[in-house]
C-alpha cells in the first residue's frame, strides 16, 4: 500500500531533551517536506527536500534540523525542544515539488513539550 | 510576505445546502491552488485543484473557482452530506520554490 509512515504518533518529551521524528515514503516521491499544525493557523511549511542532500526552509524553521540521505527517508529533528514547538506535525511527499499535483501526507506526530 | 487568507474559520450547514469557503492570496505569481480534506485524526487529503490558466474545475459535488485578478479562489459544495464534515485548507504554492502556504482552515459541519 502506497503510503507516508510517521514515527512516534505521539510523544511527550521535556524541554531540551533532543527527538527525532521519522518519516517514511514508499512512493519513489522526489519531494518530501513538514509541516506543524496548530489551531487558527493551518498548516505551516517547515522543511522541504527536492531530492536526496537537498533540503532548504520553508516558513516556519527555527528550531528545527533536517536530513535527506536517502530517498525514502526524511527525519525531522528537534535538537533542543521548547514548549513552543508543542504541536501536530504532518510529513508530506509527492512525485515533484508542490506544482504537479497532490501532496501525500502521513497520519500525523503529536508532540507535546513540557 | 507571502500570505492566504481563509474564511469561514467554522462553517454549518444543513444536510443537502450547499457550502461555499472562500480564499484569498498575496502572490500574484501563484499559479496553482489546490484543496485539502482533513478529517479526524488523519493527515490532509487532497479533494481538487486549479492551475491559474483555468477559472473554474467540477469534480461531482465540488468545484472550485479561481479570479486571478482579484487573486480570490473558492471551494463551492453542493448537496452537502454527513461525510463532508471535516476541516478544509485552502492552499497556494509558487513556480520559483517549492514553498506552499496553506490558510487557517474551516471546520465546516453537516447538521442532519
Amino acid at each position: 500500500e502506497a503510503q507516508v509512515t510517521q514515527n512516534p504518533r505521539y510523544l511527550i518529551t521535556v524541554t531540551g531533551k533532543k527527538l527525532t521524528v521519522t518519516c517514511s515514503q514508499n512512493m519513489n516521491h522526489e519531494y518530501m517536506s513538514w509541516y506543524r499544525q496548530d489551531p487558527g493557523l493551518g498548516l505551516r511549511q517547515i522543511y522541504y527536500s527536492m531530492n536526496v542532500e537537498a533540503t532548504d526552509k520553508g516558513d516556519v524553521p527555527e528550531g528545527y534540523k533536517v536530513s535527506r540521505k536517502e530517498k525514502r527517508n526524511f527525519p525531522l529533528i528537534l535538537e533542543s525542544p521548547s514548549p513552543n514547538q508543542t504541536s501536530l506535525y504532518f510529513c508530506a511527499s509527492s512525485p515533484a515539488g508542490t506544482q504537479n499535483g497532490e501532496l501525500f501526507f502521513g497520519e500525523g506526530s503529536r508532540l507535546t513539550v513540557l | 510576505g507571502e500570505n492566504v487568507e481563509q474564511h469561514p474559520s467554522t462553517l454549518s450547514v444543513q444536510e443537502g445546502d450547499s457550502a461555499v469557503i472562500k480564499c484569498t492570496y498575496s502572490d500574484s505569481a501563484s499559479n496553482y491552488f489546490p484543496w485539502y480534506k482533513q478529517e479526524l485524526g488523519k493527515g490532509p487529503q487532497l479533494i481538487i485543484d486549479i492551475r491559474s490558466n483555468v477559472g473554474e474545475k467540477k469534480d461531482q459535488r465540488i468545484a472550485v473557482t479561481l479570479n486571478k485578478t482579484a487573486k480570490h479562489f473558492s471551494l463551492h459544495i453542493t448537496e452537502t452530506q454527513p461525510e463532508d464534515s471535516a476541516v478544509y485548507f485552502c492552499a497556494a504554492t509558487y513556480s520559483s520554490a517549492s514553498k506552499i502556504i496553506f490558510g487557517s482552515g474551516t471546520r465546516l459541519s453537516i447538521r442532519p
